[in-house]
């Protein structure tokens, strides 16, 4: 399978926890993205990566959540001291600079946590 | 108001039906105009991608963009009830992030 991969797929953890997530983009792909869904809502830009470089980050990017993507390869999305309101799909995607059509996002199947 | 407006339905059809989806939206900028389908539980899959005003078609799949009105669709012909999914209109300027409607769930009945 050559697509985005997510892992893990399901995280129930406490409150006051951390928790981390990993995405595999497509592997010729060099911009990696994070979205948040929560139920009933399309997804909500989160930040995004070129290469190893983290461009943007969302306002929803809140001192709490941080992300890595160390090698330009991998990204990993960590979020400290979970509150019941984190509870969401975390979805990762990923694209090839000048890639066609336009750089087309292709989403992995989501990580779904759940704060207790 | 949010930038794109997109009615959550659900929607229900029989099979073989057209179904419409629309979003509206109001940021000028967006530039290029993507419709993607998600099963339950599952990330989205791209269906269909436009960047200019008129009708784009694939399959049992029509996309229109109508940029004047800041409007798009989707078509989706001889519906099926594997057509059954949230259907998720996004858009992007010429930055990277892309900015999604709240979806519509569609129900494909037999």
């Amino acid at each position: 399978d050559t697509g985005v991969s997510q892992d893990p797929r399901h995280k129930i953890t406490k409150r006051g926890q951390n928790v981390t997530f990993r995405c595999d983009p497509i592997s010729e792909h060099n911009r990696l993205y994070w979205y948040r869904q929560t139920l009933g809502q399309g997804p909500e830009f989160l930040t995004y990566f070129q290469n190893e470089a983290q461009l943007e980050k969302s306002r929803l990017l809140s001192d709490r959540f941080s992300a890595e993507r160390p090698k330009g390869s991998f990204s990993t999305l960590e979020i400290q001291r979970t509150e019941q309101g984190d509870s969401a799909m975390y979805l990762c995607a990923s694209s090839s600079l000048g890639g066609l059509p336009q750089e087309t996002q292709y989403f992995g199947p989501g990580t779904r946590l759940l704060v207790l | 108001q949010k930038e794109v407006e997109q009615d959550p339905g659900p929607l229900s059809v029989p099979e073989g039906a057209i179904v419409s989806l629309n979003c509206t939206y109001s940021n000028s900028a967006f530039q290029y105009f993507m419709w993607y389908r998600q099963y339950s539980r599952k990330g989205p899959e791209l269906l269909m991608y436009t960047y200019s005003s008129g009708n784009k078609e694939d399959g049992r799949f029509t996309a229109q963009v109508d940029k004047s009105s800041k409007y798009i669709s989707l078509f989706i012909r001889d519906s099926q009830p594997s057509d059954s999914a949230t259907y998720l209109c996004a858009m992007r300027g010429g930055g990277n992030k892309l900015t999604f409607g709240t979806g519509t769930q569609l129900k494909v009945e037999l």
